[in-house]
């Protein structure tokens, strides 16, 4: 079973220039998360969607940050524009909905990130 | 909001030697899972616990849930270089539908 995907592993841009990053989730799994790490710290939620709503958009800097969930599988966050601080990976996550969810067990499955570099 | 806190921030040990590491949580946890990134990889589960005093043991790895649910520690018996990476806490105080990550604890293991 392929895991989820992440695309760019890496990114460079320069401060003010816009950056998208991609994430195709799990097969099934309907809940589908964006995190932030900076390093050295654990993961910072930024958006989380269940289906193609999302439920918890709380944590993400809607001037310059939106994400999107289109028909409620693969999903893209953009910057625009980016800062020097936004350099950090940014993670996606999936997972069945809730504990005990049709058998889930709650478990996060993670990419492997998108390393973005603002200079 | 809610907050995770881990102790410690680092720790180094010799091959052989124990670890714990530990994660208090600011508000009653509904449940708290664990997880592992190794350096330059991506967090990867290792348990759920969802029971006040659960404990659960995989291999040289046992895991415990606090009778208030609001703690849980991690220790792993006689570490093995294998064992090297970050351990994050991450607890839910929803029933899994937002989980908050602690800092982390970031374990060297010195052969």
């Amino acid at each position: 079973e392929a895991g989820v995907v992440q695309s760019p592993r890496y990114k460079i841009i320069e401060k003010k220039q816009p950056v998208a990053f991609w994430c195709n989730p799990i097969s099934g799994h309907n809940t589908l998360y964006w995190y932030l790490q900076n390093l050295g710290q654990g993961p910072e939620l930024l958006i989380r969607y269940e289906n193609e709503e999302a439920v918890d958009d709380s944590q993400l800097p809607k001037d310059r940050f939106s994400a999107e969930r289109l028909k409620g599988v693969d999903s893209t966050l953009k910057i625009q524009p980016a800062e020097l601080g936004d350099s950090a990976v940014y993670l996606c996550a999936s997972s069945l909905s809730g504990l005990g969810w049709q058998g889930s067990t709650g478990e996060l499955f993670f990419g492997e990130g998108s390393r973005l570099t603002v200079l | 909001g809610q907050q995770v806190m881990q102790i410690p921030q680092y720790q180094h040990v010799q091959e052989g030697e124990d670890f714990t590491t530990y994660c208090n949580s600011s508000t009653t946890l509904s449940n708290i899972q664990w997880y592992k990134q190794r350096p330059g990889g991506h967090p990867v589960f290792l348990i759920q616990l969802v029971k006040s005093g659960e404990v659960k043991k995989q291999k040289r790895l046992t895991f415990q849930f606090g009778e208030a649910k609001k703690n849980s520690s991690l220790h792993i018996t006689a570490t093995q270089t294998t064992d090297v990476g970050t351990y994050f806490c991450a607890g839910s105080d929803n029933y899994g539908q937002n989980f908050v990550f602690g800092p982390g604890t970031r374990l060297s293991v010195l052969p």
